[in-house]
């Protein structure tokens, strides 16, 4: 079965530091790997995708991500947080269920908090 | 970027009325659009999947009667939550599938809809 984790709950970083936010996933096959980004009383944002290539993805504002197959990772990183980066990051793997196609399955969201 | 849109963005309406949230892909055709339900400080959850032409794929524990899905054409889904109570009180995010040929597919969010229950 599909899954996907997000040990942590909260992140909480100063600004300026680098921050990382994990996820590592479960799927049948190649993954499909995202992130997206929750602003309050918004919808997702992706920030990024891994499909193929590369094994470091870079995304919008800065952020970037390293798929890893051997730890079944993708975590999430920026090397100087912003105050604006305060938000919740969603992991998600993309796959393929026989009766309704393309699928996503949500991590359970990392809630960041970039301390000035 | 593609633009998803959701209206109304909030609303608030009495227990036992029936609410209707409307989803448009607006720059591109959706055959596949999917509706989500988040709980506060929790993460999405997948409700159901629409397809423009047939019947909605209802996730289990997600009552069909309950919240109605229709697709009637490839830029518009609408969830219709019907004798709403306040236990249907929730923030509602659509998503549309765009699949341009010969690239990966990529799901576009719409900003939500917070609705609340009385």
């Amino acid at each position: 079965a599909q899954s996907v984790a997000q040990p942590e709950d909260q992140v909480n970083v100063a600004e300026g530091n680098p921050l990382t936010v994990k996820c590592t996933y479960s799927v049948s096959g190649n993954p499909y790997l995202f992130w997206y980004v929750q602003y309050p009383n918004r919808g997702l944002q992706v920030l990024l995708k891994y499909i193929t290539g590369d094994n470091l993805v870079k995304g919008s504002y800065g952020f970037e991500a390293e798929f890893n197959k051997s730890q079944t990772s993708f975590h999430l990183k920026k090397p100087s947080a912003l105050v604006s980066d305060s938000a919740l990051y969603f992991c998600a793997v993309r796959w393929v269920n026989n009766n309704a196609g393309n699928m996503l399955t949500f991590g359970g969201g990392t809630r960041l908090m970039v301390k000035p | 970027g593609a633009v998803v849109s959701q209206h109304p963005s909030w609303v608030i309406c009495k227990s036992g009325t029936s609410v209707k949230i409307e989803c448009r892909s607006l720059d591109f055709q959706a055959t596949t659009m999917f509706w989500y339900r988040q709980f506060p400080k929790q993460s999405l959850m997948l409700m159901a999947t629409s397809n423009e032409g047939s019947k909605a794929t209802y996730e289990q524990g997600v009552e069909k009667d309950k919240f109605l899905i229709n697709h009637a054409s490839l830029t518009l889904s609408t969830l219709t939550v019907t004798s709403a109570h306040p236990e249907d009180s929730s923030f509602y995010i659509c998503s549309a599938l765009r699949q341009p040929a010969g690239r990966a597919d990529t799901q576009y969010f719409g900003p939500g809809t917070r609705l609340t229950v009385l």
